[in-house]
C-alpha cells in the first residue's frame, strides 16, 4: 500500500516562512495525484486548506500556498502567525484511493 | 449553509459491527460531482481514509480495509451510513465524515464522533 510521508515536526518563528512537503512511495507526487492540505487544531475537526496543489479556499489565508517542489507537494507558510500553530496533513489521490500523510506538526515559537 | 453530522454509537464490544450515519445538508447527493466520505482518527494519531460514495454510486474502498467496510447513501434523506465489521480495540477512533465535491475534496467535515471498542 502506497505510503505518503511528512516531516514529523517542524519549528517556525512568528513572522517567518515554513514549507511543509508531502511525497510518495510511488515516486514524484504529480499534480495528477491531486494534493489537498488539511490544518487541525487540538479538539477540532479538519480544515481544509489547499485543493488540486495549489488552489484556495475561500476561507483560506493568502499567507498559505501550495505547490509541487522536488518531486513532492508542499505547502507553505508565509508571515506566520501564531494561530498557524497546528497539525497539518497532506491527502494524495491515487485513482481508487484517498491516502493521507503522517501529518506534520507544526509550533510557532 | 453546508453542514455534516455524525451520529451513531459511542461503545462497541469486540467483534461487533459498527454502523455510522452522515447526516448532511446544503447539498444533494444526486447532484453530478458529489461524494461524501469517511475519515477516521485514533486518539493522538494521523488520519485515516476510509470509504467514499459518489452521486452515481461508485463506490471506493481504503484498500487495507475494503473486506471490512461498506457504504451506502439515502439520498432522499441526504444520509450516507458507514458498516464496518469485526471491530477490533484498534479501531477506536474519532470517526469523521466529509464532503467531496468533484476536486475539492473534504472541503467541508463534520464534528467527528467518538467510538471506543472495548467489552
Amino acid at each position: 500500500q502506497t505510503v505518503v510521508t511528512q516531516e514529523p515536526s517542524l519549528t517556525v518563528s512568528p513572522g517567518g516562512t515554513v514549507t511543509l512537503t508531502c511525497a510518495s512511495s510511488a515516486g514524484a507526487v504529480t499534480s495528477g495525484y491531486y494534493p489537498n492540505w488539511f490544518q487541525q487544531k487540538p479538539g477540532q475537526a479538519p480544515r481544509a486548506l489547499i485543493y488540486g496543489t495549489s488552489n484556495k479556499h475561500s476561507w483560506t489565508p493568502a499567507r498559505f500556498s501550495g505547490s509541487l517542489l522536488g518531486g513532492k507537494a508542499a505547502l507553505t507558510l508565509s508571515g506566520v502567525q501564531p494561530e498557524d500553530e497546528a497539525d497539518y496533513y497532506c491527502l494524495l489521490f491515487y485513482g481508487g484511493a484517498h491516502v493521507f500523510g503522517g501529518g506534520t506538526k507544526l509550533t510557532v515559537l | 449553509q453546508i453542514t455534516l453530522k455524525e451520529s451513531g454509537p459511542t461503545l462497541v464490544k469486540p467483534t461487533q459491527t459498527l454502523t455510522l450515519t452522515c447526516t448532511f445538508s446544503g447539498f444533494s447527493l444526486s447532484t453530478g460531482g458529489e461524494g461524501v466520505g469517511w475519515i477516521r482518527q485514533p486518539p493522538g494519531k494521523a488520519l485515516e481514509w476510509l470509504a467514499l460514495i459518489y452521486w452515481d454510486d461508485d463506490k471506493q474502498f481504503s484498500p487495507s480495509l475494503k473486506n471490512r467496510l461498506a457504504i451506502t447513501k439515502d439520498t432522499s434523506k441526504n444520509q450516507v451510513v458507514l458498516t464496518m465489521t469485526n471491530m477490533d480495540p484498534v479501531d477506536t477512533a474519532t470517526y469523521y465524515c466529509a464532503r467531496r465535491r468533484n476536486s475539492q475534496v473534504f472541503a467541508y467535515w463534520g464534528q467527528g464522533t467518538l467510538v471506543t471498542v472495548s467489552s
